[in-house]
């Protein structure tokens, strides 16, 4: 079983949809989690970090569920520009990475 | 703004060649991480290094080594290259804060194909 899981998608949305992407992870003991975005043939970038509580970064929020070992990204009212591959990552020691194979995202006019 | 440069976009090798893949930071990060990504198995990282001189293995480091000698440079060496180590290779650095797992800042990656 691979320790991040992802749907690989892809997601075919209209602009202006809402979207959602989910994750699941297998160690309890990660710490840390977050959504990075990797624009086609580009390096992975920090979307936003993923906290128990929720956070929201304008059109973009995301969930943590430590009981379920899930994680979700919720896009808003998609753009044109949010086209690209969304990867679930999760911290499980020090300063190391795990990342998801990725969910890609294709929004369309 | 932090910048992690790597030496080559595109690199092609044959069977057998040892590769050296460099990469550089500038933004005086302690930790500094060597990934690999291949189309189904995302990324994986094969080595890292928090500390000059240190480095850890990852998930995959057969067939691979590394160096870090000064704080801004760390270096993936591929001492006998094979097919199998055909992919993209993306280096990445992070300062370790105190507030726990930080950004990881990734350049943009070298395509490797080894014929």
């Amino acid at each position: 079983r691979k320790e991040v899981e992802q749907d690989p998608g892809p997601f075919n949305v209209p602009e202006g949809a809402t979207v959602a992407f989910n994750c699941t992870y297998s160690n309890s003991a990660s710490q840390s989690f977050f959504w990075y975005r990797q624009d086609c043939r580009k390096e992975p970038k920090l979307l936003m970090s993923v906290y128990s509580s929720g956070n929201e970064d304008g059109r973009f929020t995301a969930q943590l569920n430590r009981a379920s070992q899930y994680i979700s990204l919720l896009i808003r009212d998609s753009k044109l520009s949010d086209s690209a591959t969304y990867l679930c990552v999760v911290a499980t020691g020090f300063q190391k990475l795990v990342f998801g194979t990725g969910t890609r995202l294709l929004v369309s006019p | 703004d932090v910048k992690v440069t790597q030496s080559s976009r595109y690199l092609v090798k044959r069977t057998g060649e040892k590769v050296f893949l460099e990469c550089v930071q500038d933004m005086d990060h302690e930790n500094m991480f060597w990934y690999r990504q291949d189309p189904g198995l995302g990324l994986r990282l094969i080595y890292f290094s928090y500390d000059v001189k240190m480095k850890e293995k990852g998930d995959i480091p057969e067939g691979y080594s590394v160096s870090r000698e000064k704080k801004e440079r760390f270096s993936l060496i591929l001492e006998s290259a094979s097919t199998n180590q055909t992919s993209m290779y993306l280096c990445a650095s992070s300062d370790p804060g105190t507030s726990g797992i930080n950004e990881q800042f990734f350049g943009p990656g070298t395509r490797l194909t080894v014929l």
